[in-house]
């Protein structure tokens, strides 16, 4: 997702409930895309990657899937849990460097 | 040890100060960055050290001034920092530079008075 101004697009869930978190990106050559989490006051934590082969990935909890023909990224959180609540990037590869997208704040009430 | 390590936490300088933000890693990774991020925005890259050299400066002003001394060790050089740059400052890690998979730091929340 996109961030306006200083407002990050906010998803709000009921705690047990499955998250979807969509993000779009723009570079057609990227073949490799992550996920980050970061909760307030630290850096981000990796959760889970794909590579362009490939339009479904698994983790634990988490699922990611590809959609290369409209250039989208999802990250779909099972049961959700108030350690979940963070703020969640994706990125891409752009040659040798990861683009981040804007963020999406995700807040799980109980 | 799979842990990306950055001190200080949190660091107050004033415009005329010099300071040092460290950064640390045993993962054996030989690519290092430095980001910084603004309130609510996601992570700039300003600076890639891959194999102890300077590979990547996204045109960051010379008051930032990055240094590796070794493989495990990235420093960022800080002088006459403006108001501007108050922001976390990020370090990350990677196997090598093509790997994508980046470990970050818990970052140095700077405040520039």
């Amino acid at each position: 997702g996109e961030s306006v101004g200083l407002h990050l697009p906010t998803l709000s869930v009921q705690e047990g409930d499955n998250s979807i978190i969509n993000c779009a990106y723009s570079n057609s050559a990227s073949d490799y895309f992550i996920w980050y989490k970061q909760e307030s006051g630290k850096g981000p934590q990796f959760i889970i990657d794909i590579r362009s082969n490939m339009d479904k990935r698994q983790g634990q909890r988490v699922t990611v899937l590809l959609n290369k023909t409209v250039k989208h990224l999802s990250l779909q959180i099972a049961a959700t849990q108030p350690g979940d609540s963070a703020v969640y990037f994706c990125a891409n590869n752009a040659g040798n460097m990861l683009t981040f997208g804007g963020g999406t704040r995700l807040m799980v009430k109980p | 040890d799979t842990e990306v390590t950055q001190t200080p936490k949190h660091l107050v300088m004033g415009m005329t100060n010099k300071k040092s933000l460290k950064c640390e890693q045993h993962m054996g990774h030989r690519a290092m960055y430095w980001y910084k991020q603004k309130a609510k925005k996601p992570p700039e890259l300003m600076f890639v050290y891959s194999y102890e050299k300077l590979s990547i400066n996204e045109s960051v002003p010379s008051r930032f001034s990055p240094e590796c001394p070794n493989s495990s060790l990235l420093n960022l050089h800080l002088h006459a920092l403006q108001p501007e740059d108050s922001a976390l400052y990020l370090c990350a890690s990677s196997p090598g530079h093509s790997s994508y998979e980046q470990y970050f730091g818990p970052g140095t929340r700077l405040t520039v008075t």
